[in-house]
């Protein structure tokens, strides 16, 4: 069955404090994997694409990699503005499957 | 920049109610999509089109129809509200790789 996994489900950090989240996804014929940033009572944003493993993408404090197996998303020296709900979604076909996401928050 | 417009952040509605929500996009993409996200159990697909005056069942259609009358316009129909319908509600649409979302609608059924 194609599922799509995030960890930890909660993530308490000190500002600067860095760390990583990681999306698991036993799927088959994977087209690419995106990441997504959600505040609350917000539509999620998007953040990057994945296509293949080895593949990275860097947006300002986020990094994002992809193996055959999971991705990570680096927070590196976290700022409270970072404190959100991050969720991975992936592509296999023309179908979408979400994990039900990360929620960060980072303390001043 | 895209845009996908969400016509109201909070509905409140009454149980039997028909209810509309509206989603424009401004990027001529063929996908639209609604979901539905509730806590612990993330975003789930209720419907789909990939084209006007087409649709296709999501995951959970139930209880829910849409309406594709121009490529730029999706609507979610709940055709008799139900409390088990309180929910945030996402339209996306993709061209040819992310889904891009709107902000969501807070819809509430007492």
């Amino acid at each position: 069955e194609d599922q799509v996994t995030q960890s930890p489900e909660a993530l308490r950090l000190q500002e600067g404090e860095s760390s990583s989240l990681n999306c698991s996804y036993t799927v088959s014929g994977l087209r690419g994997l995106f990441w997504y940033r959600q505040d609350p009572g917000k539509g999620p944003e998007f953040l990057f694409t994945l296509y293949s493993a080895g593949e990275e993408k860097e947006k300002e404090r986020l990094k994002a990699t992809l193996t055959k197996k999971e991705s990570f998303l680096h927070i590196t020296a976290p700022k409270p503005e970072d404190s959100a709900t991050y969720l991975c979604a992936v592509i296999t076909g023309n179908q979408f499957y979400f994990g039900t996401g990360t929620s960060l928050t980072v303390i001043p | 920049d895209v845009k996908v417009t969400q016509s109201s952040r909070y509905l409140v509605k009454r149980t039997g109610e028909k209810v509309f929500l509206e989603c424009v996009q401004d990027m001529d993409h063929e996908n639209m999509f609604w979901y539905r996200q509730d806590p612990g159990l993330g975003l789930r697909l209720i419907y789909f089109s990939y084209d006007v005056k087409m649709k296709e069942k999501g995951d959970i259609p139930e209880g829910y129809s849409v309406s594709r009358e121009k490529k730029e316009r999706f609507s979610l129909i709940l055709e008799s509200a139900s409390t088990n319908q309180t929910s945030m509600y996402l339209c996306a649409a993709r061209g040819d790789s992310p889904l891009h979302f709107g902000n969501g609608t807070r819809l509430t059924v007492t």
